[in-house]
């Protein structure tokens, strides 16, 4: 079957750095989308890799290896508004997006 | 400002009842999709479109029932068959289903029983 892990939640504090893990196993793969989403609202597209590397966008970063069914999202110098989940997904063979549950981030002050 | 509406934001059915929610885009999209959000899971395929008049089910579309009759508009219905409608729905829509664009979402429906 397909599968999406991410820790269901973390914590970190305000300024700081966190790193949030995706490890995916699917049919085919065209791509993994990082989203965040603040409770009780929409998703909103934060990034996109297809190819191994670092890809950067301000204060957040994704990282992906396909041979190890992996990636990352780093969020720099932590604000309050960060605080949100961040879904995971990846677009299979069949170009359908698999979702993750998300990770569940609180920012303490 | 282009985006997608969907309403109503709160939404309670009643037991044997059918209801439905109203997705609307203008952004120009030919691709949209409906979602279901429960605590604890991924967001679930329900139905999908890439063409007006056309549109295929995803992975839970029991009990569900969609159109599209235009290109802006992909309502969701969810009928009395679905014994477990209370979730967070969620409507989206892409360029071109089938290559790597992302999915803009609109903001929700909240579906409870009562």
């Amino acid at each position: 079957g397909q599968n999406i892990d991410q820790p269901t939640e973390m914590t970190a504090t305000e300024g700081a750095i966190v790193q949030i893990n995706c490890t995916y196993q699917t049919s085919g793969f065209n791509g993994l989308f990082w989203y965040q989403q603040h409770a009780g609202e929409a998703p909103t597209f934060l990034s996109y890799n297809v190819l191994d590397g670092l890809e950067e966008k301000g204060r957040f970063s994704s990282f992906l290896s396909r041979s190890k069914g992996y990636s990352y999202l780093l969020l720099k110098e932590l604000q309050m508004k960060d605080s949100a989940s961040y879904l995971c997904a990846v677009m299979d063979s069949n170009y359908q997006l698999i979702w993750g549950a998300g990770t569940k981030l609180i920012i303490k002050p | 400002d282009g985006g997608i509406t969907q309403s109503p934001k709160y939404l309670f059915r009643k037991e044997g009842q059918n209801v439905t929610l109203s997705c609307e885009q203008n952004l120009n999209h030919d691709a949209m999709y409906w979602y279901r959000q429960d605590p604890g899971q991924g967001l679930r395929l329900i139905y999908y479109s890439q063409i007006v008049n056309d549109f295929q089910k995803g992975d839970i579309a029991e009990g569900y029932s969609v159109s599209r009759e235009k290109k802006e508009s992909f309502p969701l219905t969810v009928t009395s068959a679905q014994k477990n409608p209370t979730a967070f729905y969620l409507c989206a829509s892409s360029i071109v289903e089938g290559f790597s664009q992302p999915q803009h979402f609109g903001d929700g429906t909240r579906l409870s029983i009562l």
